[in-house]
């Protein structure tokens, strides 16, 4: 069975630092993995995924993860974060075939201050 | 615009009420779900379709009925809730069964009092 770990269940960080947000993932077979962002008040979106092919993935609003098999981690990370960051942020892991799976992780709270 | 749109926003209802909620999608997606967001609580899936068929109903009470008419619309409606029912209800789609990503819509935020 799969599972998604998010340590982290909030961040604060200072606006233009850098951040990461941790998920760690458990599967006896392949997996996608995904990050998505929830703004107050809205649905989730998706930020990034990685589903083949190179490790380092880059998505929306300058956020990237690098999927990393051995240590089964899939790390968001931000260079330089904004204000308008300020949101939760949740990891999820699926499997490419047979029965259907979906796991989100519980999320982790970025807030970033002034 | 998300590309799923989620009526109403909000809804206060008593425990006497039947109510629905509507989710409809246009982006040719054909696997659609109900999820329930409750404070500090993982998400939890609540039923899945795909191609208008429920593949998967997760433990979920009875006061609680989707309904999927075609491709782009799911419904989910409402009676005799409890207070604990209180939360946020997001649909999403998906190309496929989730491999590839979900579009989830904004929500409704259901109040039970």
């Amino acid at each position: 069975a799969q599972s998604v770990t998010q340590l982290d269940s909030q961040v604060p960080v200072f606006e233009e630092a850098p951040v990461e947000l941790r998920c760690n993932y458990s599967s006896s077979v392949s997996v996608y993995l995904f990050w998505y962002v929830q703004y107050p008040n809205q649905g989730l979106q998706l930020l990034l995924k990685y589903l083949s092919g190179s490790t380092l993935v880059k998505g929306i609003n300058g956020f990237e993860a690098e999927f990393n098999k051995s240590q089964t981690s899939f790390h968001l990370r931000k260079p330089s974060v904004h204000i308008s960051d300020t949101a939760e942020y949740f990891c999820a892991v699926s499997t490419p075939s047979g029965t259907y799976k979906y796991i989100f992780g519980t999320g982790t709270r970025l807030k970033v201050l002034a | 615009e998300t590309g799923v749109t989620q009526t109403p926003r909000h809804l206060v209802m008593g425990m006497t009420n039947k109510k629905s909620l509507k989710c409809e999608q246009h982006l040719g997606h054909n696997a659609m779900y109900w999820y329930k967001q409750s404070a500090k609580k993982p998400l939890e899936l609540m039923f899945v379709y795909n191609f208008k068929e429920q593949t998967e109903n997760n433990s979920v009470p009875s006061r609680f009925s989707p309904e999927c008419p075609n491709s782009s619309h799911l419904f989910l409606h409402l009676h005799t809730l409890q207070p604990e029912d209180s939360a946020l209800y997001l649909c999403a789609s998906s190309q496929d069964l989730g491999q590839t990503g979900y579009t989830f819509g904004s929500g409704t935020r259901l109040t039970v009092v």
